[in-house]
């Protein structure tokens, strides 16, 4: 069953804390995002990954890290430094190369407790 | 001047009605345009997937762009009551290395049975 997998799909953390969101695709993509999505604003782009051991800051990267050391694995940790990390995260991928479809995961819900 | 633009909604029809959701964005580099459905607390569902302007039809749902007005449209014919969701569009450019989606804030649908 070939899709995006993201777990777990609700998260609470304590304020200070750092807190690690798997998300793992089996489709052979080469490209990986993180979107961070609130009520009234859309989502936005938190880190991309067009190919193993590189990535990219998109439009809101400060307090959140990412790593892509497999193709099909693209963490994405949420450090303390994040002042309101409470949100809806999905990750996505797409083949890469020019290719601009974008399939999502199912999210995970972080609340800050 | 916001990227892109979507009226937020909340739109609500009676099942049977056509459905026209919209967008309008300033950035004429735009060059692939995408309809994501979202149910509530899921990951967005790619619908649509087009490539500069003209129509696509797959099944009730019709995408047109319309690159000379920065306009692009959603139709949805004989809605259904399992149509009821956020209705997003995104847009990208090609070339390089750019991936990276632009969405708008989505629209609600509710189709009333």
């Amino acid at each position: 069953d070939g899709g995006i997998t993201q777990s777990p799909k609700y998260l609470f953390r304590k304020e200070g804390q750092n807190v690690t969101l798997s998300c793992e695709q089996n489709l052979n993509h080469d490209a990986m995002y993180w979107y961070r999505q609130d009520p009234g604003q859309g989502l936005r782009l938190i880190y991309y990954s067009q190919i193993v051991n590189d990535f990219q800051k998109g439009d809101i990267a400060e307090g959140y890290s990412v790593s892509r050391e497999k193709k099909e694995s693209f963490p994405l940790t949420v450090t303390s430094a994040q002042k309101n990390p409470t949100a809806f995260y999905l990750c996505a991928s797409s083949m890469g190369r020019g290719n601009t479809e974008v399939f999502f995961g199912q999210g995970t819900r972080l609340t800050v407790v | 001047q916001k990227e892109v633009e979507q009226d937020p909604g909340p739109l609500s029809v009676p099942e049977g009605a056509i459905v026209s959701l919209n967008c309008t964005y300033s950035n004429s580099a735009f060059q692939y345009f995408m309809w994501y459905r979202q149910y509530s607390r899921k990951g967005p569902e790619l619908l649509m997937y087009t490539y500069s302007s003209g129509n696509k039809e797959d099944g009730r749902f019709t995408a047109q762009v319309d690159k000379s007005s920065k306009y692009i449209s959603l139709f949805i014919r004989d809605s259904q009551p399992s149509d009821s969701a956020t209705y997003l569009c995104a847009m990208s450019y090609s070339g390089g290395s750019n991936y990276k989606l632009t969405f708008g804030k989505g629209t609600l649908l509710t189709v009333n049975p």
